[in-house]
């Protein structure tokens, strides 16, 4: 079946410093992937996407490539900022099923002025 | 920007009661979906919904779960008898594309559902 794993959370960061929270996934079939932000008090809402391997899906300065050879697709950015604050999750559809997107745990990110 | 809304925020019930929960998902979007993100757990898939039956469900969702679109509009969960591991949020989302690989969901803020 299909399954996301995140790192746990939260993760603390000052202003300014390089984010980067990991994902892997387990799927049936080929995979879209897929990063969700969930802001305080607020629904989950895409934040970027890939559709196939090597791409590399980018929004906000944000930015995760789809790396089939590691069934890994990271979150990262160069600069985060107070308002980067937010629970993060990762998720996947899959071509070997429904197209039900399935999610990670979230990871909780804490930016610090 | 349209957005799919949820109410109640936050509803406190004691075991064995029903709740029913409501979700007005974008007036466009012809899929449906209730999810539900227990504590520190993961977010689970529940039900999809489309053309106005159940289109699929995970083991989550037995008989104690039902889902109705009853006007048009709205998109409801009802929790009959409710346990304590039914304590939990309660995410509704919708989509336009959902038999697609790029199947991308709008969420509700969620429904807090805590029994006593």
């Amino acid at each position: 079946g299909n399954s996301v794993t995140q790192m746990e959370g939260p993760v603390t960061l000052s202003e300014e410093a390089f984010l980067t929270i990991n994902c892997t996934y387990t799927a049936t079939g080929y995979p879209s992937l897929f990063w969700y932000v969930q802001y305080p008090g607020e629904g989950l809402q895409l934040l970027l996407k890939a559709t196939k391997a090597d791409d590399k899906g980018s929004n906000k300065g944000f930015e995760a490539t789809y790396r089939k050879e590691t069934t890994s697709f990271h979150l990262e950015k160069g600069s985060v900022q107070v308002s980067d604050s937010a629970v993060y999750f990762c998720a996947l559809t899959s071509d070997g099923g429904s197209y039900i997107p399935t999610f990670g745990r979230g990871t909780s990110l804490i930016v610090h002025p | 920007e349209p957005e799919v809304t949820q109410t109640p925020s936050h509803q406190v019930t004691q075991m064995g009661q029903e709740v029913i929960l409501r979700c007005v998902p974008i007036s466009n979007h012809l899929y449906f979906y209730w999810y539900r993100q227990i504590l520190g757990q993961k977010v689970e898939f529940l039900v999809s919904f489309y053309n106005n039956e159940i289109s699929e469900k995970s083991e989550i969702f037995d008989d104690q779960f039902s889902v109705e679109r009853p006007d048009g509009s709205n998109f409801t969960l009802k929790i009959r008898s409710t346990k304590l591991e039914d304590s939990a949020m309660y995410f509704c989302a919708s989509s336009d594309y959902g038999s697609s690989g790029a199947n991308v969901l709008t969420f509700g803020a969620g429904s807090r559902l805590t029994v006593l």
